[in-house]
């Protein structure tokens, strides 16, 4: 059981929308940014999203995320199939003082 | 170009000890913090560890404390896992992942993994 709640699966067709959330706590999301990861098949992690919201060099803009209260929210525009992918995010929770991730979300683009 | 070489898995027996290794390029490593993630198959992320730029502050996963022990070697690039008590659920690969900022809030940059596989 994660600290932070994603859900297991979403699709969508290309070209659409969708959104994954992340639900946590006070003392993890309430307190700290939130991290979003992009993790292809057979590869390692790598960071989409930082401080909410940020995207690093590279990542493009139909990436988005957002945060409010205890929640974040990673939004993806114009699906493409190579947006299939697990999706996870993460922070830090200063009352386990430690990092945790979102059991992670399967993007299926149908 | 920032790289990130982890070393070390294998197979290795219940109780057992293993190594880990992860070597750094393309940066001022002393500079970051860094840290230990790991990824069971067909399972989630799982932070496992992380130290500071210094080497003097870690952090541990309830799951491995007591049993894995962080260190970086500054004057080598070169991060480390020192896991012993190894048990089956400690399987997984393990990656080495930079913090840009020293939050703990986001890593950008992974390495490839090594596979630590737990069996007798």
């Amino acid at each position: 059981q994660s600290v932070l709640t994603q859900p297991p699966s979403v699709s969508a067709a290309p070209g659409q929308e969708v959104t994954i959330s992340c639900a946590g706590s006070s003392s993890n999301i309430g307190n700290n940014y939130v991290s979003w990861y992009q993790q292809l098949p057979g590869t390692a992690p790598k960071l989409l999203i930082y401080e909410n919201r940020r995207r690093p060099s590279g990542i493009p803009d139909r990436f988005s995320g957002s945060k409010s209260g205890t929640s974040a929210t990673l939004g993806i525009t114009g699906l493409q199939t190579g947006d299939e992918a697990d999706y996870y995010c993460g922070t830090w929770d200063r009352s386990l003082s430690g990092v945790v991730f979102g059991g992670g979300t399967k993007l299926t683009v149908l | 170009e920032v790289q990130l070489l982890e070393s070390g898995g294998g197979l290795v027996q219940p109780g057992g000890s293993l190594r880990l290794s992860c070597a750094a390029s393309g940066f001022t490593f002393r500079n970051y913090v860094m840290n230990w993630v790991r990824q069971a198959p067909g399972k989630g992320l799982e932070w496992v560890s992380g130290v500071s730029g210094s080497g003097g502050v870690t952090y541990y996963a309830d799951s491995v404390k007591g049993r894995f022990i962080i260190s970086r070697d500054n004057s080598k690039n070169t991060l480390s896992l020192q896991m012993s008590s190894l048990r089956a659920d400690d399987s997984a690969v393990y990656y080495c992942a930079r913090d840009p900022e020293g939050t703990y809030e986001d890593f950008d940059y992974w390495g490839q993994g090594t596979l630590v596989t737990v069996s007798s």
